[in-house]
């Protein structure tokens, strides 16, 4: 079976650019986590959507900063405008909520490097 | 003060050798701890939940102590494949808001 899958695996982008990171999450999952990574702040959880609603953003750390969830596979996470303080992993997670497990299922990420 | 914290490490260790590590919590009621696992470039993944009994998973072991909130992971007979990051990961209260610790780092040596 395909695991949650993530594009771009690496992006490199200019200061003030928008960019844009996707993640197809595992087919039958009903909830979506939007994480990002970096060596001085860790694992940090921006977005948790759940039957494609978003429940909680507020770890989105600003404004520049949106995600969607048009339908059950599919979700963006946007940068506009980036800035080099948003270098870091971005990873997509999912779930099927309701499980005992504590299982989260994450893509393999989108390194983002704004110069 | 942070929700989950842990010793960065690293920690290195001997082929063969055994390490333990552990993580504490802020918030006392949480309900559910876990140990992932990330290697070095990759996604974390889970390694196991930690239950009030504790509980093992071959080489693994994890333990919960709740009133001194914190959990241990311990690795026995360690292998050079057990080099990773291990994260401890709380859950407060809903399902949606998994707290992850920053990692402790473990380096497995010939």
């Amino acid at each position: 079976d395909a695991g949650v899958i993530q594009s771009p695996r690496h992006e490199v982008t200019e200061m003030g650019q928008e960019v844009t990171l996707r993640c197809k999450p595992i087919s039958g999952h009903n909830s979506l986590f939007w994480y990002r990574q970096t060596m001085m702040r860790g694992l940090e959880l921006l977005i948790y959507f759940n039957n494609n609603v978003p429940i909680d953003d507020s770890g989105m750390p600003e404004d520049r900063f949106s995600a969607k969830m048009p339908n059950a596979s599919f979700s963006t996470l946007k940068i506009q405008p980036s800035e080099p303080r948003d270098s870091a992993v971005y990873f997509c997670a999912s779930s099927f909520e309701g499980m005992d497990t504590g299982e989260l299922f994450f893509g393999e990420g989108s390194r983002l490097t704004v110069l | 003060r942070k929700e989950v914290e842990q010793d960065p490490g690293p920690f290195n260790v001997p082929e063969g050798a055994t390490v333990a590590f552990n993580c504490t919590y802020s918030n006392s009621a949480s309900q559910s701890f876990f140990w992932y696992r990330q290697d070095c470039r990759k996604e974390p993944k889970l390694l196991m939940s930690v239950y009030s009994s504790g509980n093992e998973d071959g080489r693994f072991t994890a333990q919960l102590n709740r009133a001194s909130q914190y959990i241990s992971l311990l690795i026995r007979d360690s292998k050079l494949s057990d080099s990773a990051t291990y994260l401890c990961v709380v859950n407060p209260d809903s399902w949606g808001k998994l707290q992850f610790g920053a990692g402790t780092q473990v380096v497995v040596t010939p």
